[in-house]
This record gives structure tokens, C-alpha cells and sequence, in this order.
């Protein structure tokens, strides 16, 4: 079946440093990947929706300066978490679907902790 | 990783009916969550039931969960235009990574 694959699993960094998420659809092509955001014992909130050859949407009180996203391609996706604070630290996850509105699958998320 | 299956595919009901589309999986669960997903947008999180729960309401969506025979339902009352969109589970156990099946696309007519 269809994966997709995040990079990397966890980080540590010191705050102030910038730290880069991948999101890779393996075997399938995505023009249209998610970005979710998940706080401990807490649903995913949609953060973003990253277009490919454009610029990613943001929801509604999330800040595009501080999460950058780039769709250069239509097999990956990255979040840049620029200037990393300690209420920055969550769990981060992408998601991709083969065709837009079905079979959605979820990266393995990426559990960012900052010092 | 967990998968849940909606049915039925594809559901068309008139503004004001109630619509019920029900998911089914095959793992033991600690909860179960229901999305929706506009058309071009991403999931949106709608309700969580817990695995020790039977029911949960939240405005005009009613969640059942029966463990028992790994199924849940959701319920939305008094549909409405704009509830046109497709719905998928999310059964939770251990695993992280998250696999949703193909979702129940429901189109709300006026």
C-alpha cells in the first residue's frame, strides 16, 4: 500500500536553531500534503496545506514566517520550524493521499523537542 | 498500523435528513476518532470516543463505539449543505502512524 515516509523520527535542538521536517509519498505522487500539529493526548490540528509549485495555505493562527513550508516536488514536503522555542516542542505530522479525498495515509510524525 | 474501513462509500441525502455512516476495524483500540476532509483540504479533527465509551455527542454529531464487534457510527442530524464533505475513522491503539481507509464521501443536496 501506499507510505508515506517522515524524516526524522525525533530531534533535540537548542532554541533559536531552525529544524527541518521531510514528508515523502513513497510510491504515489501528491500535488496536496498536510501538515498537523499534536499536543500530548491531544487530536491533530491541521497547521497548514502544502501545494506543490505554490505556496502552502495556513490555518488560522498558525504563522507561516515561523513554519515554512516548501512542496518542490511532487514526492516531498518540508516544514522548517524557524527559530525553535520550548512551547514549539510537539509532535509533527504530514499526510498525503494518492487521490485527493481518499485513502489518506499519515507520515510516522516527528516529536520535536526544544531545550 | 490501524486501519479503519468507512461504509458506506458514497452517501447523497437532502438538506435536514440525518445522515449515518458507520467504520469498522480489526484491532483492539485505545480510542476512535472521526475526521472530515473537505475537497482539496486536510483532515479536520470532529470527535473522539474513548474505548470505555459508548456514546458521545458534540452539537449535531452523535459517536457510537462498540468494541465488541470493532464498529462505530457516526450520526449527523439535520444535515446541511455545507456537511458535504468525505468522513473517515481514525481507530487509535499503540501504533503512531495512522492509516485511514477510503472514507464515506457524503454530498448534502439543498
Amino acid at each position: 500500500g501506499a507510505v508515506v515516509s517522515q524524516h526524522p523520527s525525533w530531534v533535540i535542538c537548542k532554541s533559536g536553531t531552525s529544524v527541518k521536517i521531510e514528508c515523502r509519498s513513497l510510491d504515489f505522487q501528491a500535488t496536496t500534503m498536510f501538515w498537523y500539529r499534536q499536543f500530548p493526548k491531544q487530536s491533530l490540528m491541521l497547521m497548514a496545506t502544502s501545494n506543490e509549485g505554490s505556496k502552502a495555505t495556513y490555518e488560522q493562527g498558525v504563522e507561516k514566517d515561523k513554519f515554512l513550508i516548501n512542496h518542490a516536488s511532487l514526492t516531498l514536503s518540508t516544514l522548517t520550524v524557524t527559530s525553535a522555542h520550548p512551547e514549539d516542542s510537539s509532535f509533527y505530522i504530514c499526510s498525503a493521499s494518492p487521490t485527493p479525498g481518499q485513502n489518506v495515509f499519515f507520515g510516522s510524525g516527528t516529536q520535536l523537542s526544544v531545550l | 498500523s490501524q486501519q479503519g474501513e468507512e461504509d458506506p462509500q458514497a452517501l447523497s441525502i437532502q438538506e435536514g435528513e440525518n445522515a449515518t455512516m458507520n467504520c469498522s476495524y480489526k484491532t483492539s483500540i485505545n480510542n476512535l476518532q472521526w475526521y472530515r476532509q473537505n475537497s482539496g483540504r486536510g483532515l479536520v479533527h470532529l470527535i473522539l470516543i474513548r474505548s470505555n465509551e459508548r456514546e458521545k455527542h458534540s452539537g449535531r454529531l452523535r459517536v457510537t463505539l462498540d468494541t465488541s464487534k470493532k464498529s462505530s457510527s457516526l450520526l449527523i442530524t439535520a444535515s446541511r449543505a455545507a456537511d458535504t464533505a468525505s468522513y473517515f475513522c481514525a481507530p487509535s491503539g499503540s501504533a503512531r502512524q495512522l492509516t485511514f481507509g477510503s472514507g464515506t464521501q457524503l454530498t448534502v443536496l439543498p
